[in-house]
């Protein structure tokens, strides 16, 4: 089956502009977690959804992240005036019940902030 | 935050050889799980372990962990060109019920033909 996809594979921004990066996982699953990959910090953890609970937003860097998930698939991590330290790889991965489920990774958005 | 440390940064062997990367972490932890990552993109989970188990295989992966000393090993056997990827290990915390990972910075392998 289809794995999880992301779009779009690269985003060239320029400082202060939004960007919108989108994440499909795969059908069935009901947990989504977003990661971002940077040279100077690794890779960190963003966010989490399960189902219709409320989010884990815990990782999110600033209040310029934002991220949904909407009818419990698609979902959209939004970054409000885009920084030059925003520039990373986004990482999205859905597994099938949360818990500690085995994470399938998307092939990630890489963003680069001029 | 980087939960723990990987040993060595990179690492280079000849086809046939065994690797072997060692991954450190500081805090208690439910699981820990090892992926493989090519080209900066994507990651793919090879094998997690529990807290409570010590050694676990799958095909030519083993995996060892030390809760006592906090660490784990990964040790891939018979490598390949094909296994030349960067590799990290993940571990989920305590006291977490779902799979946040806290990600180590990774051992960057090349497998030479």
């Amino acid at each position: 089956g289809a794995g999880v996809s992301q779009s779009p594979s690269n985003k060239v921004t320029e400082k202060g502009k939004d960007v919108e990066l989108r994440c499909d996982p795969i059908s069935g699953h009901t947990a989504l977690y977003w990661y971002r990959q940077s040279l100077g910090q690794g890779l960190e953890f963003l966010i989490y959804f399960q189902g219709n609970s409320a989010p884990d937003k815990s990782g999110l860097p600033s209040d310029r992240f934002s991220a949904e998930r909407t009818g419990g698939s698609v979902s959209t991590l939004t970054i409000q005036r885009t920084q030059q330290e925003d520039s990373a790889v986004y990482l999205c991965a859905s597994s099938s019940s949360g818990g500690w489920d085995t994470q399938y990774f998307g092939p990630g958005t890489r963003l680069t902030v001029l | 935050s980087q939960q723990g440390e990987e040993d060595p940064q990179a690492l280079s062997i000849q086809e046939g050889e065994n690797a072997t990367m060692n991954c450190s972490y500081k805090t208690s932890i439910n699981n820990l799980q090892w992926y493989r990552q090519n080209s900066g993109r994507g990651l793919v989970h090879l094998i997690l372990i529990r807290s409570n188990e010590r050694e676990k295989h799958s095909g030519r992966l083993r995996v060892t962990l030390d809760t006592s000393k906090k660490s784990s090993s990964l040790l891939i056997t018979a490598s390949r060109a094909a296994d030349t990827a960067s590799y990290f290990c993940a571990s989920v915390l305590g006291g977490t019920s779902y799979g946040k990972l806290t990600f180590g910075q990774g051992t960057i392998l090349t497998v030479h033909p």
